[in-house]
């Protein structure tokens, strides 16, 4: 049984482009998870998903994020018009109903 | 607000020494305390900690939890130099819906030398 799985496990923008994360999560699990690591800091919760739907958002930057999790296919993270400040780790993490979260291996954004 | 404190922020000791790691938090409608390691990549699971007083062993690691004081210590005995890593704490709360977040700590990094 696969982990959770990310991609690209690097990314490299310039300032104003878009940055698209994505994550599968694992086998069985419907629940997905979006958490932020800034250098020298803790893991923040970003968003909560369940398949096409946002159950709870309260960790997102209020302009240029979003997230989705469709009927098919991969959750994406998607940044638009990235700043430098928004350079980071970013881990997803999934789990069955209610129970622990496991961690994908991260995508670590660069923003030049 | 909800908060988890670690400490210490890093520690070095040598092989075969052993470490507790602290966790303190303020966090209102307590669910679970967990526990992950990270190394270079993903945060691995470690321990889910839900009632106080009960020891959680995995090997050379062990955690327990006190709910009155509000804290979990992580203990690592006869350390190998492949337990360095950023040990973190996370707690996970009731929001009264149907989310389940972790509230993470800045972690503790384990340097472990020959």
């Amino acid at each position: 049984n696969a982990g959770v799985m990310q991609n690209p496990r690097h990314l490299v923008r310039r300032r104003g482009q878009e940055a698209r994360l994505r994550c599968s999560p694992m086998k069985g699990h419907s629940h997905v998870y979006w958490y932020r690591q800034l250098p020298e800091e803790g893991l923040k919760f970003m968003v909560y998903l369940q398949k096409e739907n946002i159950i709870d958002e309260s960790g997102m930057p209020k302009e240029r994020f979003s997230a989705e999790f469709p009927k098919e296919g991969p959750s994406i993270l998607r940044i638009q018009q990235v700043v430098r400040g928004d350079s980071a780790a970013y881990f997803c993490a999934s789990s069955p109903v209610g129970k622990t979260q496991y961690f994908g291996p991260g995508t670590r954004l660069l923003v030049l | 607000e909800d908060k988890v404190v670690q400490s210490p922020l890093s520690l070095v000791v040598h092989e075969g020494d052993t470490v507790t790691l602290n966790c303190s938090y303020e966090v209102t409608n307590f669910r679970s305390l967990l526990w992950y390691k990270q190394e270079k990549k993903a945060p691995t699971f470690l321990f889910m900690l839900t009632s106080s007083g009960i020891e959680k062993k995995s090997g050379r690691l062990s955690s327990i939890l006190d709910k009155k004081e509000l804290f979990s210590i992580l203990n690592i005995t006869a350390t190998q130099t492949g337990d360095s890593a950023v040990y973190l704490c996370a707690v996970e709360a009731d929001y009264g819906g149907a989310t389940n977040k972790l509230i993470f700590g800045t972690g503790t990094l384990l340097a472990v030398q020959p």
